[in-house]
């Protein structure tokens, strides 16, 4: 199966800080990852598809770019609201889909 | 609006059944794929199955390969997961989700349920 390596596992930044979660996958996987924001007891919300994508509604401060098979989340001006664990997914090589290890957000 | 609305967890001994239950509105639900991903505190999220918009196919992650059968009732908008042989490790809360696109699987998963917990415990 094909691995994902998220870091950091947990991160402090405050508001208006430019934010950066990165995912590297074990082989190449193409564009194929997308980008989940969780809040606390709520489901994962898809905020990123296919590496750059934004998903309808997501506010533009967000984005994801890609680089061979290091991929990157950023924020480009955190807000109190962006608050929660972010997850990447990989879906080539199917099945399975996995996960990275999640990504806490703090505000400090 | 669209929804998913999972139910049928609980606290279950190991090596009993249980079956999940996701009800999908707002949505032409027999027009898409769905899948059951789980969360554990130790482990994150792990995808457990998807299945056709027409239930012609499915697959499963190797943790629950022959243990659990995913399935649909197009007329009822209903998704299910019936997990047999259950162990100490399937404890988690269970997800259903729509895939994005119709009638393709795109794996990109856009509409979740709030999540059903089951515990497996003696």
């Amino acid at each position: 199966d094909i691995q994902m390596t998220q870091s950091p596992s947990s991160l402090s930044a405050s508001v208006g800080d430019r934010v950066t979660i990165t995912c590297q996958a074990s082989q190449d996987i193409g564009n194929y990852l997308n980008w989940y924001q969780q809040k606390p007891g709520k489901a994962p919300k898809l905020l990123i598809y296919r590496a750059s994508n934004l998903e309808t509604g997501v506010p533009p401060r967000f984005s994801g770019s890609e680089s061979e098979t290091d991929f990157t989340l950023t924020i480009s001006s955190l807000q109190p609201e962006d608050i929660a664990t972010y997850y990447c997914q990989q879906f080539n090589n199917l099945p399975p889909i996995t996960f990275g290890q999640g990504t806490r957000l703090e505000i400090k | 609006q669209v929804q998913l609305v999972e139910s049928g967890g609980g606290v279950v001994q190991p090596g009993r059944s249980l079956r999940l239950s996701c009800a999908a509105s707002g949505f032409t639900f027999s027009s898409y794929g769905m899948h059951w991903v789980r969360q554990t505190p130790g482990k994150g999220l792990e995808w457990v199955a998807v299945i056709w918009y027409d239930g012609t196919d499915k697959y499963y992650a190797d943790s629950v390969k022959g243990r659990c059968t995913i399935s649909r009732d197009n007329s009822k908008n209903t998704l299910y997961l019936q997990m047999n042989t259950l162990r100490v490790e399937d404890t988690a809360v269970y997800f259903c989700a729509r895939d994005r696109y119709s009638p393709t699987i795109s794996y990109e998963l856009d509409v979740w349920g709030q999540g059903t917990t089951v515990t497996v415990s003696s």
